[in-house]
C-alpha cells in the first residue's frame, strides 16, 4: 500500500475534462516536495507528463495540467482522446521513507 | 539529448544476484547535481522506486528493499549499476533506470525473470 494514493480508474467521454488525485500526507506532498505525473501506455516505459507540480517537458500538450493543493496533487486532461487512454502515477519525496514513492496508478477509460 | 539503456541478465535464479547496468550517453553521470535511479514494475503493477546514486557518490535505498541493493557508479564508463540479492520470483519486473533531479528522464526498462 503506496503512502501517495489514486483512485484505481476513472474515464471519460472524448472531449471532457477528467481529473486524477493523489493524496498524500504531511510527509510528503503537504511537505512541499515537488509531485511528477507519468503517463505509461501499454507495454511502454513511463512518460513524464508533468514535472515539479505543475511544468511540462517539451512536447507535452497543454491539455494536461498539474496542481497541488495541501496534501494532494491533481492531474487535469481536457480536450480528452482516445490516444489518452493508458495508465497514470503520481509521484513524490516522502521524509518518513527518506525516498522517492509513487501512487499506485490510475487506469483512464476513455468511452 | 539524454539517453539511459539497461542491460543485463534477462534470466536470474531464485537466491542469486540480479545485477543491471545502465549506460548513460549525452551526459556526465558525474557532473552537475543529479541523481541516477533505478526503478521496477512487477508485469501489470505499479511502479516502485529502489535507490538512487546522487553524482557525489552518496546512496539512497527504498527501506523495504534496503538490506538487499547495492547501487554503484562507474564515472570512466559513464554508467551506474544496480545489485540486488537473494532474489525471489517477487523481484520479477521491469527494471528501469533514471536521471532525476527537477525533472525525471527514464530509459526503456529490461525485464528480468527470476526462475529456475
Amino acid at each position: 500500500q503506496s503512502v501517495v494514493t489514486q483512485p484505481p480508474s476513472v474515464s471519460g467521454a472524448p472531449g471532457q475534462r477528467v481529473t486524477i488525485s493523489c493524496t498524500g500526507s504531511s510527509s510528503n506532498i503537504g511537505a512541499g516536495h515537488d509531485v511528477q505525473w507519468y503517463q505509461q501506455l501499454p507495454g511502454t516505459a513511463p512518460k513524464v507528463l508533468i514535472y515539479s507540480n505543475t511544468n511540462r517537458p517539451s512536447g507535452i500538450p497543454d491539455r494536461f495540467s498539474g496542481s497541488t493543493s495541501g496534501t494532494s496533487a491533481s492531474l487535469a486532461i481536457t480536450g480528452l482522446q482516445a490516444e489518452d487512454e493508458a495508465d497514470y502515477y503520481c509521484q513524490s519525496y516522502d521524509n518518513t521513507l527518506s525516498g522517492w514513492v509513487f501512487g499506485g496508478g490510475t487506469k483512464l477509460t476513455v468511452l | 539529448q539524454l539517453q539511459l539503456q539497461e542491460s543485463g541478465p534477462g534470466l536470474v535464479k531464485p537466491s542469486e544476484t540480479l545485477s543491471l547496468t545502465c549506460t548513460v550517453s549525452g551526459g556526465s553521470i558525474s557532473g552537475a547535481s543529479y541523481y541516477w535511479a533505478w526503478i521496477r514494475q512487477p508485469p501489470g503493477k505499479g511502479l516502485e522506486w529502489i535507490g538512487s546514486i546522487y553524482y557525489s557518490g552518496t546512496t539512497y535505498y527504498n527501506p523495504s528493499l534496503k538490506s538487499r541493493v547495492t547501487i554503484s557508479a562507474d564515472k570512466s564508463n559513464n554508467q551506474f549499476s544496480l545489485n540486488l540479492t537473494s532474489v525471489t520470483a517477487a523481484d520479477t519486473a521491469f527494471y528501469y533506470c533514471a536521471r532525476h533531479l527537477l525533472n525525471w528522464k527514464w530509459g526503456q526498462g529490461t525485464l528480468v525473470t527470476v526462475s529456475s
